[in-house]
């Protein structure tokens, strides 16, 4: 049992460029989360998804896309990579919403330059 | 509208001394409060939930935490810290509508001195 894993675990961009990060859970979790964390803060919600077909925007969406056409698979893109994204990305799933926990996978850390 | 306030960015004890680490939140109706610890270049781990089911709240690790609704602070302590304690800690608040969207304190990072 994996539990949540993402791909790359490290990536270096240029401006302009297209990336696709890859967040796997193996628990079959309904519910799947996008965060960012930046030094001296705590972890903003990008994106999130309540379900296979089903994504929303969360704190912090733009310059970022998603999809979930997989109900273990939640990918985070960026179109068009800007410096101001550099940062350590963080996925997480939930059996549900509520009061389950989310569980986190280990991150991507992601430089812009 | 709500918010965290973790009101030290840095603490340090001795091991084997008890630990504090303080929050404050803010928020506009009853809220779900956590605190979820990340060790270095990990992901993030929960370590205790309030669920408005009892005010004195325990986690794993020997952690708990104390809801206080006159103070609106969730503090967390634990009797007596270990080396493996040292981590980041973080305070995060929730809003509960349908999907669970966490709000998170700035984080404390714990160290522990032998």
């Amino acid at each position: 049992n994996a539990g949540v894993t993402q791909t790359p675990k490290f990536r270096v961009l240029k401006t302009g460029q297209s990336m696709t990060l890859l967040c796997a859970q193996d628990m079959n979790h309904e519910y799947m989360y996008w965060y960012r964390q930046d030094p001296g803060m705590g972890l903003r919600l990008i994106h999130y998804s309540v379900g296979e077909g089903t994504t929303a925007k969360g704190e912090v969406p733009d310059g970022y896309n998603v999809s979930r056409l997989k109900k273990q698979n939640f990918l985070l893109g960026l179109e068009s990579a800007a410096p101001s994204q550099t940062s350590v990305y963080f996925c997480a799933s939930a059996a549900a919403g509520g009061l389950d926990t989310q569980y986190f996978g280990p991150g991507t850390r992601l430089t812009v330059l | 509208a709500q918010s965290v306030t973790q009101l030290d960015s840095h603490v340090s004890v001795s091991e084997g001394t008890p630990v504090l680490l303080r929050c404050n939140y803010s928020s506009s109706y009853s809220p779900s409060l956590f605190w979820y610890v990340q060790h270095p270049n990990k992901g993030l781990q929960l370590l205790l939930k309030y669920t408005s089911a009892a005010t004195l709240v325990k986690g794993i690790n020997g952690f708990e935490a104390e809801f206080k609704k006159s103070e609106t602070s969730f503090h967390l302590t634990k009797p007596s810290a270990h080396m493996s304690d040292a981590a980041e800690y973080f305070c995060v608040v929730s809003r509960i509508q349908g999907a669970q969207k966490l709000v998170f304190g700035q984080g404390t990072r714990l160290t522990i001195n032998p």
